[in-house]
C-alpha cells in the first residue's frame, strides 16, 4: 500500500532563513508527487508536482522539491523564508490505480518567526 | 473564474439532523471529490467520482452519501449527523491524473 510520512507537524523557521519540509513516501510504482499548500480559512492550492522527467521540480512562490527514487523522498526547500509562506503544506502521492486517488500526508505547519 | 465552489462556508447542526453539502466546478473536469479535514490527520477521502454517472467509496464512507447530479456539480449528504462527523470538508476536481483543484471548505460543526 502507498503512504505519505511528513516529519514534523510544526516547522519553526526564522524570516531569510532556508526552509526544508521533508517528504518521504512508498510506492510499488513510479510515483506522482505533489506539494500544496492550505493558508488559513483556505482551500489547497498546488505549489508543485512531479510527474516524468527532470527530477528537481520549481513551483510557485520561490519553492522548489526534488525527486530522490533512492531515498524515497520528495522534500521541499526554499532558500529564504518570508512571513507569507506560514501556512501548512501537505505531501501527496498518487495511487496506481486507475481513478488517480490522492495519498495525502498528515502535513506540516511553517511558523516564521520575524 | 469561479473554480469549485462550495456551499455553505459555515453550518452548524445538531446530533440527528441531515444536511446536504453541495460542490460544483466550472472547468468541464471528469472527476470529482469529497474530502474531510481534521487535526495532524491530512486529508481523508470520503467519496469520489471518476465520471459523470459513478461514484465510489473512499478512505472514511461511513455516515456519508453522494450525488453526482451532473458533470458539474457533486453533493455529500449527512442523513443522521453524528459529533465525529465535526470537521472541514473540502471539494475537489480533477482531470485525469492531473492536478487536483479545491474549494474554500465547509466549516461543520456537530453538537
Amino acid at each position: 500500500a502507498q503512504s505519505v510520512t511528513q516529519l514534523g507537524s510544526h516547522v519553526s523557521v526564522s524570516e531569510g532563513a532556508l526552509v526544508l519540509l521533508r517528504c518521504n513516501y512508498s510506492s510499488s510504482v513510479p510515483p506522482y508527487l505533489f506539494w500544496y499548500v492550505q493558508y488559513p480559512n483556505q482551500g489547497l492550492q498546488l505549489l508543485l508536482k512531479y510527474t516524468t522527467g527532470a527530477t528537481l521540480v520549481k513551483g510557485i512562490n520561490g519553492f522548489e522539491a526534488e525527486f530522490k527514487k533512492s531515498e524515497t523522498s520528495f522534500h521541499l526547500t526554499k532558500p529564504s523564508a518570508h512571513m507569507s509562506d506560514a501556512a501548512e503544506y501537505f505531501c501527496a502521492v498518487i495511487t496506481s490505480g486507475s481513478n488517480y486517488q490522492l495519498i495525502w500526508g498528515a502535513g506540516t505547519k511553517l511558523i516564521i518567526k520575524p | 473564474n469561479a473554480g469549485v465552489t462550495q456551499t455553505p462556508k459555515f453550518q452548524v447542526l445538531k446530533t440527528g439532523q441531515s444536511m446536504t453539502l453541495q460542490c460544483a466546478q466550472d472547468m468541464n473536469h471528469n472527476s470529482m471529490y469529497w474530502y474531510r479535514q481534521d487535526p495532524g490527520m491530512g486529508l481523508r477521502l470520503i467519496y469520489y467520482s471518476a465520471s459523470e454517472g459513478t461514484t465510489d467509496k473512499g478512505e472514511v464512507p461511513n455516515g456519508y452519501n453522494v450525488s453526482r447530479l451532473n458533470k458539474r456539480e457533486f453533493s455529500l449528504r449527512l442523513e443522521s449527523a453524528a459529533p465525529s462527523q465535526t470537521s472541514v470538508y473540502f471539494c475537489a476536481s480533477s482531470e485525469g491524473g492531473a492536478t487536483q483543484h479545491f474549494g474554500d471548505g465547509t466549516r461543520l460543526s456537530i453538537l
